[in-house]
């Protein structure tokens, strides 16, 4: 069974850094690439940032590129988000997940199949 | 970045009702579009990828369709579990995007 547990979020002041991690087990992690996606309270659903297996391809949203970092530990299964400088507006629900990619009308689709339970992280004086 | 955006933002239906929520990207995206179901507290789980292929363990009264811009997601006879959040998502471009989300409650 697909598992993906996600850990480290808290209390954290405007400026603060704080580093999120999201355990795998139950498939071969190093075959998948996987995102970070976060919902603010009472918001919808925001993508964060995407890494590929290997980690040669990375990407951020716009709101956070220069602040966050993704990373991961194949050897590990593991995630990593490394988010400093935090804003009141990254207050969210941080979810990862595993971008799964399939064959539809002779074109390569992905999409996000599996997904963790979510860690909250708070910005706050 | 591709604006994806729903509608309607929230709706009422009763049990055993017929509804359809639709999502119009800010330019073609050919299928590349997923729908996912949150329930409070709880993660998105996926409903259907490339516009209209039912994730495996989906009820088959989920259904949906479309290409370029313009998508919906059906759910054919409405049971009480189907109250949720419905989001849909384009995955044209890596820089992916979500649409706002449409709340559909019990009316």
């Amino acid at each position: 069974e697909v598992q993906l547990v996600e850990s480290g979020g808290g209390l954290v002041k405007p400026g603060g850094s704080l580093r999120l991690s999201c355990a795998a087990s139950g498939f071969s992690f190093n075959n998948y690439n996987m995102i970070w996606v976060r919902q603010a309270p009472g918001k919808g659903l925001e993508w964060v940032s995407s890494i590929n297996s290997r980690s040669n391809y990375i990407y951020y949203a716009d709101s956070v590129e220069g602040r966050f970092a993704i990373s991961r530990d194949n050897a590990d299964n593991s995630l990593y988000l490394q988010m400093s400088s935090l804003r009141a507006e990254d207050t969210a629900v941080y979810y990862c997940a595993r971008v799964n990619e399939a064959t539809a009308d002779g074109t390569w689709v992905h999409y996000f199949d599996s997904w963790g339970q979510g860690t909250l992280v708070t910005v706050s004086s | 970045d591709i604006q994806m955006t729903q509608s309607p933002t929230s709706l009422s239906a009763s049990v055993g009702e017929r509804v359809t929520i639709t999502c119009r990207a800010s330019q073609s995206i050919n299928i590349y579009l997923n729908w996912y179901q949150q329930k409070p507290g709880k993660a998105p789980k996926l409903l259907i990828y490339a516009a209209s292929i039912l994730q495996s363990g989906v009820p088959s009264r989920f259904s949906g369709s479309g290409s370029g811009t313009d998508f919906t997601l059906t759910i054919s006879s409405l049971q009480p579990e189907d109250f949720a959040t419905y989001f849909c998502q384009q995955s044209f471009i890596t820089l992916y995007t979500f649409g706002q989300g449409t709340k559909l409650e019990i009316k």
